[in-house]
């Protein structure tokens, strides 16, 4: 089945600065990467997601890259604010077709203002 | 509208109670999860269901019954839980399989506290 491995497991930056998140995955069959944020006492919400197809997506501060040859994909969050801080979790489906998603670890993001 | 509704927020029970989780969507959506989480950690699949009809169980409990009344309705039955069994419990819904890259709404959850 699916594994995922995120690092860091918390990282702090400085107001303004960016932040990057890395997570692998073992099934080279998926072909679907979700990145959610859960605020504390919140639900987690899709920022951004990338299919197999396309190396690197962005919206506005926000990018993930891809790279199916090495099976890891990354977060990439530009100058940072506070409101950005939360716990940030990657995920890939287990299988091409299958109905399981297999998240990361997740990551403590504190954005210093 | 994405939004998939999740009732009660909180739920306090005893150990010897019998409560009821409820989950809602009305995006047509044919896959729903129902998700445990404890603070800070991801959130661990426990049933999913597609087209009504459950698909996986990651070997949870019995005292945890889900129902899919309809394609809108997901229930969790839970029955004589352990506090060990306090937790967020997250739905969540997408519009078919996440391995075909649809993608997955979370309710706001249920706040379960076992005394």
């Amino acid at each position: 089945g699916e594994n995922v491995e995120q690092h860091p497991s918390t990282l702090s930056v400085q107001e303004g600065d960016s932040a990057v998140i890395k997570c692998t995955y073992s099934d080279s069959a998926s072909n679907y990467f979700p990145w959610y944020k859960q605020e504390l006492g919140k639900r987690p919400q899709l920022i951004i997601d990338i299919r197999s197809n396309v190396g690197e997506k962005k919206d506005q501060r926000i990018a993930v890259t891809l790279n199916k040859t090495a099976k890891h994909f990354s977060l990439h969050i530009t100058e940072t604010q506070p409101e950005d801080s939360a716990v940030y979790f990657c995920a890939a489906p287990q299988g091409e077709y299958g109905n399981k998603l297999v998240f990361g670890a997740g990551t403590i993001l504190r954005v210093k203002s | 509208d994405t939004e998939v509704t999740q009732t009660p927020k909180h739920l306090v029970m005893g150990m010897t109670n019998k409560k009821s989780l409820k989950c809602e969507q009305h995006m047509g959506h044919r896959a729903m999860y129902w998700y445990k989480q404890k603070a800070k950690k991801p959130p661990e699949l426990m049933f999913v269901y597609s087209y009504e009809k459950l698909s996986i169980n990651e070997s949870v409990p019995s005292r945890f019954s889900p129902e899919c009344p309809n394609s809108s309705l997901l229930n969790l039955h839970l029955h004589a839980l352990q506090p060990e069994d306090s937790a967020l419990y997250l739905c969540a819904s997408s519009q078919d399989r996440v391995g075909a890259k649809n993608i997955q709404y979370f309710g706001a959850g249920t706040r379960l506290s076992v005394l």
